[in-house]
C-alpha cells in the first residue's frame, strides 16, 4: 500500500518556468489537498478537494491551479515560478469530507527552489 | 490574529519528564482538532485526534477546551525520540480546510 505518492522529490526551476508537482493516493480518499511549508509559517492550505472534478481554494493559491480529474490524482500546477514559491510541498488525502474528520496522510514532499 | 497559535519553542526537557503544549484558535465554531508529529526534513505524521472528553494513547493526552478555544498535548516521560515538531490541526464546521499552527519543537536531552 502506497499511500500518498508524490513526485519530484526535489525540483530546480528558473523564473518564469512552468511545472506540474505530481500527487496520487491509492487510499480511495475523497479529499485531497496542498499545502506548501515555510520556516516560521507553518503549512499553508493552497487549494484543496472534495472529490473528482471539485475543486477550492486555500489560504495561498495565487500562481497555482489544480484539478481532480479522478480520485486518485491530484496534480499542482506552478503556471509562472517565482522566487517566491521556493518551498516544501506537500499533498495530504483524507477519507471523508463529512463532519466527521480523519485527519490527513501525507505524501513526503517535494523541495522546490526557483532561482 | 492567527487562526491557529501555538508557542514555537523550542521546549528542552530532560529525558523522563512531562511536557505539555498549548494551542489556541480563533474560529470558535472549529469541530475537528488534531495533533501532527513532524520530523525534521520529514511529511507530518498524525498522532491523535482530539476529542471533547479528552483522550489518551499511552504517553500521549490530548485535551479540548472550547470554552478557551485551546487543545493540549500532554506527554509523560519523555523519550528521546519525542524530539520533534508538534502540529496542532484546527478544521471548522461546515469547511473542508484544515489549519495548521506553526508547531512547538520539543527537544528532550539525555
Amino acid at each position: 500500500n502506497a499511500g500518498v505518492t508524490q513526485t519530484p522529490k526535489f525540483q530546480v526551476l528558473k523564473t518564469g518556468q512552468s511545472m506540474t508537482l505530481q500527487c496520487a493516493q491509492d487510499m480511495n480518499h475523497e479529499y485531497m489537498s496542498w499545502y506548501r511549508q515555510d520556516p516560521g509559517m507553518g503549512l499553508r492550505l493552497i487549494h484543496y478537494s472534495v472529490g473528482a472534478g471539485i475543486t477550492d481554494q486555500g489560504e495561498v493559491p495565487n500562481g497555482y491551479n489544480v484539478s481532480r480529474s479522478t480520485t486518485e490524482d491530484f496534480p499542482l500546477r506552478l503556471l509562472s515560478a517565482a522566487p517566491s514559491q521556493t518551498s516544501v510541498y506537500f499533498c495530504a488525502s483524507s477519507p471523508n469530507t463529512g463532519e466527521k474528520s480523519y485527519g490527513y496522510t501525507f505524501g513526503s514532499g517535494t523541495r522546490l527552489t526557483v532561482v | 490574529r492567527k487562526e491557529v497559535e501555538q508557542d514555537p519553542g523550542p521546549f528542552n526537557v530532560p529525558e523522563g519528564a512531562t511536557v505539555a503544549f498549548n494551542c489556541t484558535y480563533s474560529n470558535s465554531a472549529s469541530q475537528s482538532f488534531f495533533w501532527y508529529r513532524q520530523d525534521c526534513r520529514k511529511e507530518p505524521k498524525l498522532l491523535m485526534s482530539v476529542y471533547s472528553s479528552g483522550n489518551e494513547d499511552g504517553r500521549f493526552t490530548a485535551q479540548l477546551n472550547r470554552a478557551s478555544q485551546y487543545i493540549s498535548l500532554l506527554i509523560r516521560d519523555s523519550k528521546l525520540s519525542d524530539s520533534a515538531t508538534y502540529l496542532c490541526v484546527v478544521r471548522a464546521s461546515g469547511t473542508y480546510k484544515y489549519i495548521f499552527g506553526t508547531g512547538t519543537r520539543l527537544k528532550v536531552l539525555a
